[in-house]
């Protein structure tokens, strides 16, 4: 059974750079999976932000590329987020979330979430 | 940029009731990049169809997905009362790539 953790501060002053880590256990970074970061800001819905490949391949969020780097660490089974000259407006729960690709473009494991406040 | 509206933004029902709940896009989608999700407080969300009709493993038979084109559906035949929380739609679009959810629908106890 594969699950996701994210870590991370929970407090991150404006203008600075959010950086999150999702650990994966229960099984390796495969070369069939993706791996995306979703957030959620509080009272609204879910906003993709990027994701990675097992080879480091990413795509991101047009509304947000400018300022996102989305790694992977395959030794570390990790993927890693940053998001750079944060506001109040990327306050939100973060998850991270796996795509099997070789079965479709949905997510099937996700992390609990971890709450990021941007303030000061 | 194909846009997803999900409908309606909130239902109370009881338990018990048939609920179909309706995802439309901007503009025509293959049904392989449409999902469903289930959400509830404090919970990561969980993935309940993929390719628009297909039940992720360990979902119940009372959950099914339709559509085809812009107009596509998830139905609970029978709400238990775990089912009550936020269901999104999501969308795969592969030029550029970019996942898409729809803004969700609350399915309240009434």
């Amino acid at each position: 059974q594969v699950q996701l953790q994210e870590s991370g501060p929970g407090l991150v002053k404006p203008s600075e750079t959010l950086a999150l880590i999702c650990a994966v256990s229960g099984g390796s970074i495969r070369n069939t999976d993706w791996w995306s970061w979703v957030r959620q800001p509080p009272g609204k819905g879910l906003e993709w932000i990027g994701e990675i490949s097992h080879s480091g391949r990413t795509n991101y969020n047009p509304s947000l590329r400018s300022r996102v780097t989305i790694s992977v660490d395959k030794s570390k089974n990790q993927v890693s987020l940053k998001l750079t000259s944060v506001t109040a407006a990327d306050t939100a729960v973060y998850y991270c979330a796996r795509n099997p690709l070789s079965s479709g473009w949905y997510f099937d494991y996700w992390g609990q979430g971890t709450l990021v406040t941007v303030s000061s | 940029e194909i846009v997803l509206t999900q409908s309606p933004g909130t239902l109370s029902l009881s338990p018990g009731e048939r609920v179909t709940l309706s995802c439309r896009a901007s503009q025509s989608v293959s049904g392989s990049y449409i999902a469903w999700y289930q959400h509830k407080p404090g919970q990561a969300p969980r993935v309940l169809i993929y390719d628009a009709s297909r039940r992720a493993t360990g979902i119940p038979d009372r959950f099914s997905g339709s559509g085809s084109g812009t107009d596509f559906t998830l139905t609970i035949s029978r709400l238990e009362p775990e089912d009550f929380a936020v269901y999104y739609c999501q969308l795969y679009g592969n030029s550029p790539p970019l996942f898409t959810f729809g803004p969700g629908t609350r399915v309240d106890i009434k």
